[in-house]
């Protein structure tokens, strides 16, 4: 099983939902990640978990709660969300932690297909 | 996709050879990888390179590094329409722990 799994494929909210992003890998990758991606832009990264613990977090606001249970599983709260909030939320995964030295850590990246979600 | 550059859009005649490039600033950079994405699809890691190689093949696509210039760039040899996506070129940063994307080029394929 080489996939990344992300529920659900669309999402429409308004200003005052709680809604929650899913995202599952049976690869043993003890890295996950979640990106945002604008129309026409590239993934930027918002959160990564490294052995279950959140490792990075790029000055996202507090109405993104990321969630990581276990090792297959990655969550992301969303709460209180703006109009420009609304982009493709993708979730990636991979096989080490970031933070390595020397050579550095080949980090190949695998993605979901994403939540395109729609706030208004 | 600060700091790493490339063009936005490339068209080639199907079963020409595609050439898309990449500039790229960190030095430090000890991987480098093209991903592709279709419409409505996540991103597929498609190769990759070790900073200290200068080419890499597999099958049709061709990465040459050119480390003094900081430019990368990922040739698909005989182009077919399932080439058609958007390629993103991707550092990995030790120094940042973290994987840095370029802007993305369209890729289109015309008859």
């Amino acid at each position: 099983d080489t996939e990344v799994t992300q529920t659900p494929k669309h999402l429409v909210m308004g200003m005052t939902n709680k809604k929650s992003l899913k995202c599952e890998q049976h690869m043993g990758h003890r890295a996950m990640y979640w990106y945002k991606q604008k129309a026409k832009k590239p993934p930027e990264l918002m959160f990564v978990y490294s052995y279950e613990k959140l490792s990075i977090n790029e000055s996202v606001p507090s109405r993104f709660s990321p969630e990581c249970p276990n090792s297959s599983l990655l969550n992301l709260h969303l709460h209180a969300l703006q109009p420009e909030d609304s982009a493709l939320y993708l979730c990636a995964s991979s096989h080490k932690a970031r933070g390595g030295t020397g050579m550095g850590i080949n980090e190949k990246l695998f993605f979901g297909s994403g939540t395109q979600l729609s706030v208004l | 996709g600060e700091d790493v550059e490339q063009s936005l859009f490339l068209s080639v005649r199907e079963g020409d050879s595609s050439v898309i490039n990449c500039t790229y600033t960190d030095s430090s950079s000890t991987y480098l990888y093209w991903y592709k994405q279709e419409p409505g699809a996540g991103l597929q890691l498609l190769t990759y390179i070790f900073s200290n190689m200068d080419m890499k093949q597999d099958q049709r696509l061709t990465v040459l590094l050119n480390k003094k210039d900081k430019h990368l760039s990922l040739r698909i040899a005989d182009t077919q329409t399932g080439d058609s996506a958007i390629y993103f070129c991707a550092e990995s940063r030790s120094s940042a722990s973290k994987i840095i994307f370029g802007s993305g080029t369209r890729l289109s394929i015309r008859p």
